[in-house]
């Protein structure tokens, strides 16, 4: 069955240090986008891909950045994490305009 | 101020009862209007679908309503179950953008024996 993927599921790092979250889906869907979750707050888009080579900045991009090489793929990176990137993040894909985005299982990541 | 606000909070219930979340919005025009499930520890998932133009959908157990002239949505769930325990979005996706959605900060429905 198709699916969409993250990785790991619970991290925990330092602050200063690069951190790569991995989203995996085989749907084939063009559109794929990276939020993060917190108390208070509804979802946040981070960064956002319609295809292969495009990436778009969402409305807490500062600190993040993405790479689309695939239709699969869509890796978050922290460059230089920081406590306030600690937060639950969730990728999530949809196959064009405005069709259901469908989410991944998400990541917890702490930085201590 | 969040252009999605959902009511309550959160709500507590006894298994077998129905209960009724609120969603308004000030977000206009948009494409359609969501609401989610999201189970602890898990990503949301989609219950139903409303365009603009739409006033009822159901899933099962869950209605949603929509009046677009007081911008409220509704989601209503019939004789609740305990895997009915989970947090509920509302999301409105805007027209012609995948990338805009604003989402609720959600309502945290625990059913209880």
């Amino acid at each position: 069955d198709a699916e969409i993927t993250q990785s790991p599921r619970h991290k925990i790092t330092e602050t200063g240090r690069q951190v790569t979250l991995a989203c995996h889906q085989t749907w084939n869907h063009n559109n794929m986008f990276w939020y993060r979750q917190d108390l208070g707050h509804g979802l946040r888009l981070i960064h956002y891909s319609y295809g292969v080579h495009d990436t778009n900045k969402g409305e807490v991009s500062d600190g993040y950045s993405v790479s689309r090489s695939n239709t699969e793929d869509l890796p978050l990176t922290l460059e230089s994490a920081a406590s306030s990137q600690t937060s639950v993040y969730f990728c999530a894909s949809s196959l064009s305009g405005v069709n259901e985005q469908y989410f991944g299982p998400g990541t917890r990541l702490t930085v201590t | 101020k969040n252009q999605v606000e959902q009511s309550p909070q959160s709500l507590i219930i006894l298994e077998g009862k129905n209960c009724t979340l609120q969603c308004n919005y000030t977000v206009s025009p948009f494409s359609n209007l969501r609401w989610y499930k999201q189970d602890t520890g898990r990503g949301p998932v989609s219950l139903t679908i409303m365009t603009f133009s739409e006033n009822t959908k159901s899933n099962g157990r869950y209605t949603a309503t929509l009046d677009a002239d007081t911008k409220q949505s509704s989601l209503h769930i019939t004789a609740s179950q305990l895997s009915d325990s989970a947090s509920y979005i509302c999301v409105v996706y805007l027209p012609g953008t995948a990338s805009k959605l604003t989402f609720g900060t959600g309502t945290r429905l625990q059913v209880t024996l």
